[in-house]
């Protein structure tokens, strides 16, 4: 079975710094696809930046960036000038490649809550 | 991206009663997904919805305690069933897009007494 951690549960960052957020995943699956979900106070999941597993190079969203390391199974968030808006819950997770299309459901690290002080 | 309407989008209940979740997606999609988020915690699958079939439970969630409806391929209904405090909880309807995304619904917060 695959499983995802997070092994930072809370993170601070002052604003416009960058902070790193750690994931590691475990699976013997060689297709499948991460992500990185942000879930401010509001509950509301949002889609962050996502990575392929056969893709080498790394994606990109604006100021999210991911550094993947698919040999180690490590998949971490930097978020680049921070600012008061990105101070939520950030949840890794990890989606079989095995399934067709949006077939496929998530598996969800415990989550790292971001503070991000003015 | 889908978008996804929950409701209710909070309730408080009684411990023993029933409370159903309704789920409403902007585009027909095939599976739909519900996850639990007790507090505090990650987000955990309770089942898959197909449209025209039986929903398939992860292990520890059974059809009796959270019977399931997908009756077309917009939308469906979660039913928490003779519910106790530790029900407590946020539920969340998913759906899938493309490329392999996730999109959420904004939740459910149940507080049972």
């Amino acid at each position: 079975a695959q499983t995802v951690t997070q092994s930072q549960p809370e993170m601070s960052v002052q604003e416009a710094e960058t902070v790193t957020l750690s994931c590691t995943y475990d699976t013997s699956e060689s297709d499948y696809y991460l992500f990185w979900y942000k879930q401010p106070p509001s509950r509301q999941m949002i889609l962050v930046i996502r990575q392929e597993a056969y893709k080498q190079q790394n994606a990109t969203e604006n100021r999210f960036s991911v550094n993947f390391q698919k040999a180690a199974k490590s998949f971490s968030l930097k978020i680049s000038d921070s600012q008061l808006g990105d101070a939520a819950m950030y949840f890794c997770a990890y989606r079989s490649g095995d399934y067709g299309g949006s077939q496929g459901n998530l598996i969800f690290g415990k989550g790292t809550k971001l503070s991000v002080k003015p | 991206s889908a978008v996804i309407s929950q409701k209710p989008s909070r309730d408080i209940c009684q411990r023993g009663t029933s409370l159903t979740i309704q789920c409403q997606v902007d585009s027909q999609v095939t599976m739909m997904f519900w996850y639990r988020q007790q507090p505090g915690q990650s987000l955990t699958l309770i089942a898959t919805a197909n449209q025209g079939s039986e929903a398939t439970y992860e292990s520890g969630f059974v059809i009796d305690k959270f019977p399931i409806s997908r009756p077309n391929l917009t939308f469906s209904t979660l039913t928490v069933s003779n519910m106790s405090p530790e029900d407590s909880s946020i539920y969340l309807c998913s759906v899938g897009g493309q490329p392999y995304e996730q999109y959420f619904g904004p939740g459910t917060r149940l507080t049972v007494t």
